[in-house]
């Protein structure tokens, strides 16, 4: 079975632009996280969706904002990119949303802001 | 607010010894997450703690959690030079409806022949 998949893997862009990551779960997994990892630091959970609708949000700026389709895939949207934006964004997947069961990862995107 | 410390940050070892890695938290929760991160790559579920009291091990690694305490550990027995990676531990924030998990700064390890 593939495991979590996200593109695009590296991705440049400029001060004020926008960016779409997209993340697809394990087959059968009906949420995902997603989180910023900035280089030497500890990931920072972003949000949390199951069943498409948003359960979890962290403590990140409205430019942020995710969806989840039907397919159980989902896209990070990031509006009016800051060099402070640019790190490693990770994409988790779980059977469900309650923190019970193991999150398995994706490789990352990573964003770099210039 | 939910805050989770990490100590030490940095941890350098040598092959054969034993250490453990503490984890502090500061709020109720019982479910908490260990993971193993290389340099430049994803994160590596290692443990999934979801109880007071639990104790899980996988090879030279022991995780427990003692929730009132609000204490995880994550023990190496006999360190050897492929257990050096990153480690970090998580847990879930699960107050309302807004649910989180709230991450360590994460233990670099570095373990010496």
């Amino acid at each position: 079975d593939a495991g979590v998949t996200q593109s695009p893997t590296h991705l440049i862009k400029t001060r004020g632009q926008h960016v779409t990551l997209r993340c697809s779960p394990i087959s059968g997994h009906k949420s995902v996280s997603w989180y910023q990892q900035v280089l030497g630091q500890g990931p920072q959970f972003i949000f949390q969706y199951y069943e498409k609708e948003e359960r979890g949000r962290g403590n990140f700026p409205d430019r942020f904002s995710a969806r989840q389709f039907p397919n159980y895939s989902s896209e990070l949207n990031v509006n009016a990119l800051l060099l402070g934006d640019s790190a490693l964004y990770l994409c988790a997947s779980s059977p469900r949303a309650e923190f019970n069961y193991e999150q398995y990862f994706g490789p990352g995107t990573r964003l770099t802001v210039t | 607010e939910l805050k989770v410390e990490q100590n030490p940050l940095f941890l350098s070892m040598q092959e054969g010894k034993n250490y453990t890695i503490y984890c502090n938290y500061s709020t109720t929760s019982d479910r908490l997450y260990w993971y193993r991160q290389d340099p430049g790559k994803s994160l590596e579920s290692l443990f999934v703690l979801l109880s007071n009291g639990a104790v899980k091990q996988e090879g030279r690694l022991m995780a427990s959690l003692d929730t009132k305490a609000r204490l995880s550990t994550l023990h190496i027995t006999a360190a050897v030079h492929d257990l050096s990676a990153t480690y970090f531990c998580a847990v879930a924030q699960l107050a309302g409806n807004n649910r989180k998990l709230i991450w360590g700064l994460g233990t670099s390890l570095a373990v010496n022949p």
